[in-house]
């Protein structure tokens, strides 16, 4: 079975500049989650979808993230403008359902702000 | 905040040793979850203990839940050198939608 797959891996940006991350859940899995892990650490949750609807977006900076899942598969997470602080690795995960449900992640894509 | 925290921060012990990890929580919870996640890498989850479930194993790891002290436990046992990962515990509290992340425990096992 194929697990979470992320690109890129790695991303070095200027301040201000925009990046996008693109993310493929595990197959049948509805639940989609993105976390922002900032070195030393635990992830947080920045947005999570059920399929094509967001469940909980309450710590996502609205201001400059956004992300979407067209079609209820795939997804993209965009910061623009970026800021130095948003240095980090944005880890895409996938779970069958939401709750206490075991959730998969991917590998991550490390992003670094200069 | 819902997040748990680990204790200790960061644990070095030799091979073979045995390795405790201790995890707080501040909210009732369905279930607690630990992740481990070797460097530069995503997280994997390990094991699942639910509220009503005190210890819980799965190979050389063993899980205890004290719920009416919110603290969780994680040994490992006879380390080995390629269990040198950082270790996080995971809640899921009643009505709430996902996992809630503690700080971790970075764990080196020195051959």
């Amino acid at each position: 079975e194929a697990g979470v797959a992320q690109s890129p891996r790695y991303k070095i940006i200027e301040k201000r500049q925009s990046v996008a991350f693109w993310c493929n859940p595990i197959s049948g899995h509805a639940t989609l989650y993105w976390y922002q892990q900032i070195l030393g650490q635990g992830p947080k949750l920045l947005i999570q979808f059920q399929n094509n609807g967001v469940v909980d977006d309450s710590q996502l900076p609205k201001d400059r993230f956004s992300a979407e899942r067209l079609k209820g598969v795939d997804s993209t997470l965009k910061i623009q403008p970026a800021k130095l602080e948003d240095s980090a690795v944005y880890l895409c995960a996938s779970s069958l359902g939401q709750g206490g449900n075991t959730i998969y992640f991917g590998e991550g894509s490390w992003l670094t702000v200069v | 905040s819902q997040q748990g925290e680990e204790d200790p921060q960061a644990l070095s012990i030799q091979e073979g040793e045995n390795a405790t990890m201790n995890c707080s929580y501040k909210t009732s919870i369905n279930n607690l979850q630990w992740y481990r996640q070797n460097s530069g890498r995503g997280l994997v989850h390990l094991i699942l203990i639910r509220s009503n479930e005190r210890e819980k194993h799965s190979g050389r790891l063993r899980v205890t839940l004290d719920t009416s002290k919110k603290s969780s436990s994680l040994l490992i046992t006879a380390s080995r050198a390629a269990d040198t990962a950082s270790y996080f515990c995971a809640t899921a509290s009643p009505g709430a939608n996902n996992l809630f992340f503690g700080t971790g425990t970075r764990l080196t096992v020195i051959p």
